[in-house]
């Protein structure tokens, strides 16, 4: 079976510091992993991807993720963030032997001026 | 090119009831996914249609049903309404299948009465 484990369920942040989400995965495939973002009543939109060309993965508005087999973690990351940047993440997986995606629970980020 | 389009964005039933909720793709994908989101569970894979046909299942009760159309719009219906059927329902489409990354919809919001 695979699954994510988001481990935080809130994240607060001020605006200008640095944004840390972490998620875990297990997955008995060489997996893909995705991370979205949702806006309150938005569907999700994607982040980025990571489907093993390079571990470290650049996705859209300042955000990036790191792939490290070892750990099976997949964190989420951005330098310094905007207050347009609170919503709701979610990290997710994909194995070549499951044919749907896997969510996590999500992560809440709220962000303070 | 216009994004994954549902309708309506709001609904409000009974118990009892049933409900069709509608979900126009991408044009040119052929794979449609339905999730459902609620606060207690997250996100919950119901199905996916790819070609007009049912490709997988999530673990739902039988009252969860949809088709797709020979232009891959498709629908979803939800009979028997139970108070636990409030949930966001979003619909997912892309060019390959479930297990790839998906473009949502703003989805419907079903709330039962």
């Amino acid at each position: 079976a695979q699954s994510v484990t988001q481990l935080d369920s809130h994240v607060s942040v001020s605006e200008g510091t640095p944004v840390l989400l972490r998620c875990n995965y297990s997955s008995s495939y060489s997996p893909s992993l995705f991370w979205y973002v949702q806006h309150p009543n938005k569907g999700l939109q994607l982040l980025l991807k990571y489907t093993s060309a390079a571990t470290l993965v650049k996705g859209i508005n300042g955000f990036e993720a790191e792939f490290k087999k070892s750990e099976t973690s997949f964190h989420l990351t951005k330098p310094s963030a905007h207050m347009s940047d609170a919503a709701e993440y979610f990290c997710v997986v994909s194995g070549s032997g499951y044919s749907t995606l896997t969510f996590g629970k999500g992560t809440m980020l709220l962000v303070s001026p | 090119k216009a994004g994954v389009t549902q309708t309506p964005r709001y609904l409000i039933k009974t118990r009892g009831q049933q409900v069709t909720l509608s979900c126009s793709p991408i044009s040119g994908h052929r794979s449609v996914s339905w999730y459902q989101q609620t606060p207690g569970q997250g996100l919950q894979f119901l199905f996916e249609y790819f070609s007009e046909t049912q490709r997988n299942k999530g673990n739902f009760p039988g009252r969860f049903s949809g088709r797709q159309f020979s232009n891959s719009r498709s629908e979803m219906n939800v009979s028997t309404l139970e108070l636990g059927d409030s949930a966001l329902y979003l619909c997912a489409s892309s060019s390959t299948g479930a297990d790839q990354p998906q473009h949502f919809g703003d989805g419907t919001r079903l709330s039962i009465l």
